[in-house]
């Protein structure tokens, strides 16, 4: 039974570039929430994905942006690239979104970004 | 917005010695979840509190939710070298179930 994958482990991308992150959620589960974390800090929620659609995001500007697929994969993008981007990305994934209430977050390694 | 602190942002003991983190959020949360990440790795879930008050035990860990669903803490007795990594609350709560997490607690076991 395959946890939730991520791709690629590593990246290096230059300013102002724009990048695509994937993830494979954890079998049986169909909701997918991506995070940003910065080192030495928590993971900061950027937005969850159910049924395909954006559910809930947090404090992230429009650069940020996300799609789920049918088969419940997700991908992230970031455009126009900042040096503050440079962080560990990680996707967590869990069975289905409830209003007022939250299931385990299922996390992948993860993605290190780094911009130069 | 919603935060939660933690504190201490690290600890260092000598294996054997016990340990508590606590974790404050400045609105009430409808749950709190606990996340151990160790270095170089992703948080691994924990625990998850609901109720006010709640008290759960995990072997040495032992977690505790607030009267005003407001703070939690995590107390290890007799931490070993495989306690070491950093220890994350997560709450959530009002009209949104965004899980927030806390800013971490860094445990150092020296053995």
């Amino acid at each position: 039974d395959a946890g939730v994958t991520q791709s690629p482990t590593h990246l290096i991308k230059t300013r102002g570039q724009q990048v695509t992150l994937r993830c494979s959620p954890k079998s049986g589960h169909d909701t997918v929430s991506w995070y940003q974390q910065a080192l030495g800090q928590g993971p900061q929620f950027i937005f969850q994905y159910y049924e395909e659609e954006e559910r809930q995001r947090g404090n992230f500007p429009d650069r940020f942006s996300g799609h789920q697929f049918p088969n419940y994969s997700s991908e992230l993008n970031v455009n126009a690239l900042l040096l503050g981007d440079s962080a560990l990305y990680l996707c967590a994934s869990s069975r289905r979104w409830g209003r007022g209430s939250n299931q385990p977050q299922h996390f992948g390694d993860g993605t290190r970004l780094s911009i130069l | 917005g919603q935060q939660v602190m933690q504190i201490p942002q690290y600890q260092h003991v000598q294996e054997g010695e016990d340990f508590t983190t606590y974790c404050n959020s400045s609105t009430t949360l409808s749950n709190i979840q606990w996340y151990k990440q160790r270095p170089g790795g992703h948080p691994v879930f924990l625990i998850q509190l609901v109720k006010s008050g709640e008290v759960k035990k995990q072997k040495r860990l032992t977690f505790q939710f607030g009267e005003a669903k407001k703070n939690s803490s995590l107390h290890i007795t007799a931490t070993q070298t495989t306690d070491v990594g950093t220890y994350f609350c997560a709450g959530s709560g009002g009209a949104t179930n965004k899980l927030i997490f806390g800013t971490g607690t860094l445990l150092a076991v020296q053995p």
